[in-house]
Parts: C-alpha cells; sequence; structure tokens
C-alpha cells in the first residue's frame, strides 16, 4: 500500500491477557518505529528497528513488551499479560529508504487498545 | 516526556484570524517535525526543518527553526476550519545516541 497500515485499528482486552498488534510499513522503508500514545499526550517511543535488526528497545516499558520484524517488513509489537495502564493508542512509523536517521516519518493510523 | 514543550496546550480561534504555535527543546535539535493529528487517527506530516534559520511553508502554514536550532513555531495565516485538530512538533536529538521525541501538542479549534 501507499501509507502505513496497522492492524487493528481497536483491541479490548481483558486484563492479563496477551495482545499483538501488526504495522505493516511503507514498502521499501528500512526504519520502523514503535510509540506508545496516551490520551491527551505526544507520542512516547518504545522501540526502532533498522530492517530485522532491533536497535534500541530503550523506551519499552516492560519485559512484557516484545516487538520483532522477522524479515525486515511487517512488524509485531506483543504485550504480554497486559495492564490497564497499558491502554493506549499504539503508533507504528516507517522511514528511510537509506536509514538516514534525519529522514521524515511516516506513521499509521494506529491501534487504540483498552484493557479492561 | 516534556524534553520538547509546545506552547500553548490549547488555542481557540476565530476564522480568519492567525496563530503561532511554539516548540522549545533545551536539546540541539538535529530535524525538527511538524505534524497534525485528528483524535482518534495518526499523525499527517506537514514540515521538516534542519538548518537553523530554515523557514518552509505550505499552503497557509508556515514553520522556521531559530538559527541555534532549538526553537520552532508553526504560524497559520488565515485560520479555517479545517485547520483544527492538534499539532504535534517531533525532533530528533542526541545525547550518544539518536533520541526521537515528541511535544504534548497543541489543541486547535476555530470557530466558524
Amino acid at each position: 500500500g501507499a501509507g502505513v497500515s496497522q492492524s487493528p485499528r481497536y483491541k479490548v482486552a481483558k486484563r492479563g491477557q496477551d495482545v499483538a498488534l501488526r504495522c505493516d510499513p511503507i514498502s521499501g522503508h528500512v526504519s520502523l518505529f514503535w510509540y506508545q500514545q496516551a490520551l491527551g499526550q505526544g507520542p512516547e517511543f518504545l522501540t526502532y528497528f533498522q530492517n530485522e535488526a532491533q536497535l534500541d528497545k530503550s523506551g519499552l516499558p516492560s519485559d512484557r513488551f516484545f516487538a520483532e520484524r522477522p524479515e525486515g517488513s511487517v512488524s509485531t509489537l506483543k504485550i504480554q499479560r497486559t495492564q490497564q495502564e497499558d491502554s493506549a493508542v499504539y503508533l507504528c512509523a516507517s522511514s528511510s529508504r537509506t536509514g538516514d536517521p534525519t529522514d521524515t516519518q511516516y506513521f499509521g493510523p494506529g491501534t487504540r487498545l483498552t484493557v479492561l | 516526556s516534556q524534553e520538547l514543550e509546545q506552547s500553548p496546550q490549547s488555542l481557540i480561534v476565530q476564522e480568519g484570524k492567525n496563530l503561532t504555535i511554539n516548540c522549545t527543546s533545551s536539546k540541539t535539535l538535529y530535524g525538527l517535525y511538524w505534524y497534525k493529528q485528528k483524535y482518534g487517527e495518526g499523525l499527517i506530516f506537514l514540515m521538516m526543518l534542519q538548518k537553523g534559520g530554515e523557514e518552509k511553508s505550505h499552503e497557509k502554514i508556515t514553520a522556521k527553526l531559530d538559527e541555534k536550532k532549538q526553537q520552532s513555531s508553526l504560524h497559520i495565516t488565515a485560520s479555517q476550519p479545517s485547520h483544527a485538530g492538534i499539532y504535534l512538533c517531533g525532533a530528533l536529538t542526541t545525547s550518544g545516541t539518536y533520541k526521537y521525541i515528541f511535544g504534548t501538542g497543541t489543541r486547535l479549534k476555530v470557530l466558524a
């Protein structure tokens, strides 16, 4: 597709359930980012991939959060044993055909996760 | 993260009025990006600034990056209801490694 797509758009989980959020980046983009956006706040960085390599995961809030991009294209963010504080919009962005860190990031529509 | 401060937090203007949103960092910015977000949607890229003193315009929106590359402003001329939304500044900074940060956003409402 022409832009970044994410699925599902909405996810409701019971506390303790595991969830998996998918991101399809723009074709050919080397860099892929995950962000968490709480209500009324700006996005907070979670993790960054360059191709299949996870170069920075310093923003992942706990070891319940795990991200992968095994073939350097589609990425999945997994949250195990969800907690209410995990409720947020999870945004995926992709950028750069060269890996230049200054290249603009293009965002998907996000997945709104609600943990009951 | 409050490393990138945006002001004002919210803004209500009458259609046709001009307005300015500011974004300030305590660190040197290697890239400054302006986005617009509507409720429940992703971020739509508006403009990117890299060089000190740089200014870019798109339709009625102009963004500037100051000479020291630590502050940017977004100016909308003759605002319209279609300009309503949340404006976010994002930045690439570095403290050893590259770091991507965002401001908390400015919520703009334009009254017809």
